[in-house]
């Protein structure tokens, strides 16, 4: 089983669309997580970090369900500019190695 | 104001001929990483420094080494390139505890 497992995509979506991700983490010692967004050819950006109680930054929400070990990202009223490769990251406490997902990709269509 | 810098951008190299990447920072982060990133992939670590503490992932071949002569600068070092090894590298660093990663931008590795 892969550490982090995203789903497969590609989603493709209209604009104005809500579309949502799901990230499940195999090694319950995971104690941060991100999802970061990585645009064709150039390198991967933040766009959120995951906190157990949720957060949300716009149009983005993200979840964090330790007992299932999941993270989730919705993203609501998408836009053309949102097409690109979301990543999920995960990382261990006390230790520095972070572990990325295969990446989900979105295309959003006019 | 760039924090992450990699040089060069772009990078051709003949198979076998040794190539040195270059990563620098102006962040002063503890972690700096390497990555290979291959087309529709996501990244894959190769290793990572903690300041002077060398971490190599199991299955990072021995083709790759690193160097981190300091604080600001790390060098990937690739001593004899093979066809399987064109790939975007990327480079990362982080404060450490439970913060992000920044990334430079890349560097395109092409090896013919």
């Amino acid at each position: 089983r892969k550490e982090v497992e995203q789903d497969p995509g590609p989603f493709n979506v209209p604009e104005g669309a809500t579309v949502a991700f799901n990230c499940t983490y195999s090694n319950s010692a995971s104690q941060s997580f991100f999802w970061y967004r990585q645009d064709c050819r150039k390198e991967p950006k933040l766009l959120m970090s995951v906190y157990s109680s949720g957060n949300e930054d716009g149009r983005f929400t993200a979840q964090l369900n330790r007992a299932s070990q999941y993270i989730s990202l919705l993203i609501r009223d998408s836009k053309l500019s949102d097409s690109a490769t979301y990543l999920c990251v995960v990382n261990i406490l006390n230790n520095n190695d972070m572990r990325f997902g295969a990446g989900t990709r979105l295309t959003v269509k006019p | 104001d760039a924090m992450v810098i990699q040089n060069p951008r772009y990078q051709v190299t003949q198979f076998g001929k040794p190539v040195t990447l270059s990563c620098s920072q102006t962040l002063n982060h503890n972690v700096m990483y390497w990555y290979q990133q291959k087309s529709s992939q996501a990244p894959k670590l190769l290793f990572h420094y903690y300041d002077k503490d060398f971490n190599n992932e199991a299955d990072t071949p021995d083709n790759f080494q690193s160097r981190r002569p300091n604080t600001s600068f790390c060098f990937l070092d690739i001593r004899s390139p093979g066809l399987g090894d064109a790939a975007m590298y990327l480079c990362a660093t982080r404060e450490g505890g439970p913060y992000e990663q920044f990334f430079g931008p890349g560097t395109r590795l092409t090896v013919l």
